[in-house]
């Protein structure tokens, strides 16, 4: 039963760099989403899907890029990495029932810019 | 949009006490609440899941209520563990998507003293 998964769980990368960050759910969820967290500023919304094919902008997310070929995949791609994309990244699914949607969230990726 | 807080920001308190975490939103429009514990370094962990249509849960020695028409919930702990020691989160949804783009408070760091 491995949930949400996320991969890699760490990553260096020097500026301008581009990279993805994996995520695959096992659990047949219809909503993905993505989130960064920052000491200070909790965590935000960057993306989100409601099912393949669909994605939406969250509350940031400014140089990321997303797509959602497939239910179980959800891989956040960062196009030119800057030292302010230093952060946490937690990957989230849930199921898409009104009010009852529990959400399961990855272990993270903590990326660091240079 | 939706707004959360939490207080206290840290507490420390000897082993065997009964604790309350407080968190507050501003939108009562909400389908559901959740709460989720964060370890050093890890992700999150979903502990208690309350709908719009409750008042209460309940899971072990955890007990989360919601007050829609205050904008509040609690998280009470009993009999708190040195393993409870940990960050603890509430979420509560944003406009849309029935809940599931969820708005994060700063978290309540809790350390539980043997």
């Amino acid at each position: 039963n491995a949930g949400v998964t996320q991969t890699p769980k760490f990553q260096v990368l020097k500026t301008g760099q581009s990279m993805t960050l994996q995520c695959a759910q096992d659990m047949n969820h219809e909503y993905m989403s993505w989130y960064r967290q920052d000491p200070g500023m909790g965590l935000r919304l960057i993306h989100y899907s409601v099912g393949a094919g669909i994605t939406d902008q969250g509350e940031v997310p400014n140089g990321y890029n997303v797509s959602r070929s497939t239910t179980e995949d959800f891989p956040l791609r960062l196009l030119s990495a800057a030292p302010s994309q230093t952060s946490v990244y937690f990957c989230a699914s849930s199921y898409g029932s009104e009010g009852n949607t529990e959400a399961f969230f990855g272990q993270g990726t903590r990326l660091t810019v240079v | 949009k939706q707004e959360v807080t939490q207080i206290p920001a840290a507490l420390s308190v000897p082993e065997g006490e009964n604790l309350v975490l407080n968190c507050s939103f501003t939108d009562s429009a909400i389908y559901n609440l959740q709460w989720f514990r964060q370890d050093p370094g890890k992700g999150l962990t979903s502990l208690l899941l309350i709908q719009s249509s409750q008042r209460e849960q309940t899971s072990g020695r955890l007990n989360a209520s919601l007050d829609k028409s205050s904008g509040r919930s609690t998280l009470y702990i009993a009999a708190s563990q040195p393993g409870d020691s940990a960050t603890y989160l509430c979420a509560a949804p944003d406009d849309d998507n029935y809940g599931q783009n969820f708005v994060f408070g700063p978290g309540t760091r809790l350390s539980v003293l043997p």
